[in-house]
């Protein structure tokens, strides 16, 4: 069985500071997405990596996906209260598998002014 | 439509009620992937359709669960006799090319559902 573990859960910082969230597994993917998820809201798709240590930048966001494929972090420089969200790494596995992405739990972030 | 269509959007039910679930996927998407969330937390996959069949129910948590597919584009999900652990969203997503890698799959806005 695949599992993504997801770390923090939880996460509260002050408009401008740093902070990376962690995406782990013992599993290997083919790819690794990033979604963001507003209240009410469905997730939607920040960023796809597909390649071993392939780094991508959206702006203030840095994603990078592990050299073996089993681990992924996003990082974020000088956050903003716009960023307050829940953020969700998923998983995707082979041809065999349909496309079926596999989530970790999430980091709820939470960006005080 | 332009996106994922689901409905109803809320669902208040008494337990050991059935209710049905809806989703729309994007024009043109084959594949269709039912997912739950609890409150806060992260999806937990129950079922994915290619076409009208179902490769993959193996996240369907019970037999009280099933979903079909039909024309290879409305799809749903029903649950029989609902039971309070049932309260969650309910979502569902499309995509046009499942199984190729970086496939991107797109989200409705779920059904929330309620089981009092």
């Amino acid at each position: 069985t695949q599992l993504l573990e997801q770390s923090p859960q939880f996460l509260s910082i002050q408009e401008g500071e740093n902070l990376t969230v962690y995406c782990n597994s013992s599993s290997v993917f083919s790819s690794l997405q990033w979604y963001r998820q507003e209240p009410g809201e469905g997730p939607v798709l920040l960023v796809t990596v597909v390649t071993g240590g392939e780094v991508k930048k959206l702006k203030r966001l840095t994603f990078q996906f592990g050299d073996a494929r089993k681990d992924s972090s996003l990082h974020i420089t000088a956050a903003q209260t716009g960023d307050t969200g829940l953020y969700l790494c998923a998983g995707g596995g082979f041809y065999n598998q349909g496309g079926k992405l596999i989530f970790g739990q999430g980091t709820e972030l939470s960006v005080k002014p | 439509g332009a996106g994922v269509s689901q409905s109803p959007s809320n669902k208040v039910t008494e337990k050991g009620k059935d209710v049905e679930l809806r989703c729309d996927p994007i024009s043109g998407h084959t594949a269709l992937y039912w997912y739950r969330q609890s409150l806060g937390q992260g999806l937990e996959f129950l079922i994915y359709f290619q076409g009208n069949s179902a490769p993959d129910k193996s996240g369907l948590p019970s037999d009280r669960f099933s979903a079909e597919r039909t024309g290879g584009s409305v799809s749903t999900l029903t649950i029989q006799r609902t039971q309070q652990e049932d309260s969650a969203v309910y979502l569902c997503a499309s995509s046009s090319r499942p199984g190729a890698r970086g496939n991107t799959i797109y989200f409705g806005e779920g059904s929330w559902l309620t089981v009092v």
